[in-house]
């Protein structure tokens, strides 16, 4: 409904498993971004790409791995997560001199 | 370092009454724009005012900027139980792209039916 999805919604992992998470956008947009939105934190952006290429990296562990195959769809490879790595993990979009474009995110559990 | 904060951290008012949101911001900016997040959802964005512009309007929004002091302000007009939700306001500066927002942390608004 807001042309960027996430899948899945729900995301529970061990510290010690691989699993990815997908966005896609139907909007046609060239840019795409990976937020992090914990509690009681302002949402904190951690990769964005450009055309597929990746144009920012605020700093963020190498536990969470980004991948920009085309400009319609974005993923975030995680593995050895953290509890604290738990949070809604939101993917957005966007077009030169546009605001973004968020999915409803993944809720990431880490036990 | 956090650009945006919000105030207040939350707020609960009556159908019908006036809401008002205020952001503060630490460095220079080019725009400040505005999102709301619904409990569980993505945020949508709702109203974007640039560095050169005052004050800016969207159906039952006002949104005010005020450079000198860093600041600005969302009001919502005649509120809705469906407005409840958290707001949030949010900034680009320098030459940064629209994209690569520093966000606050919002405020939850309550409308009680």
């Amino acid at each position: 409904e807001t042309g960027v999805t996430q899948t899945p919604r729900h995301l529970v992992m061990g510290m010690t498993n691989k699993k990815s998470l997908k966005c896609e956008q139907h909007l046609g947009h060239n840019a795409m971004y990976w937020y992090k939105q914990s509690a009681k934190k302002p949402l904190e952006l951690m990769f964005v790409y450009n055309f597929k290429e990746q144009t920012e990296n605020n700093s963020v562990p190498s536990r969470f791995s980004p991948e920009c195959p085309n400009s319609s769809h974005l993923f975030l490879h995680l593995h050895t997560l953290q509890p604290e790595d738990s949070a809604l993990y939101l993917c957005a979009s966007s077009t030169q001199g546009s605001p973004l474009h968020f999915g409803n995110g993944t809720r990431l559990t880490v036990t | 370092s956090q650009q945006g904060e919000e105030d207040p951290q939350a707020l609960s008012i009556q159908e019908g009454e006036n809401a008002t949101m205020n952001c503060s911001y630490k460095t220079s900016i080019n725009n400040l724009q505005w999102y709301r997040q619904n409990s569980g959802r993505g945020l949508v964005h709702l109203i974007l005012i640039r560095s050169n512009e005052r004050e800016k309007h969207s159906g039952r929004l006002r949104v005010t900027l005020d450079t000198s002091k860093k600041s600005s302000s969302l009001l919502i007009t005649a509120s809705r139980a469906a407005d409840t939700a958290s707001y949030f306001c949010a900034t680009t500066a320098g030459g940064t792209s629209y994209g690569k927002l520093t966000f606050g942390q919002g405020t939850i608004l309550t409308v009680h039916p």
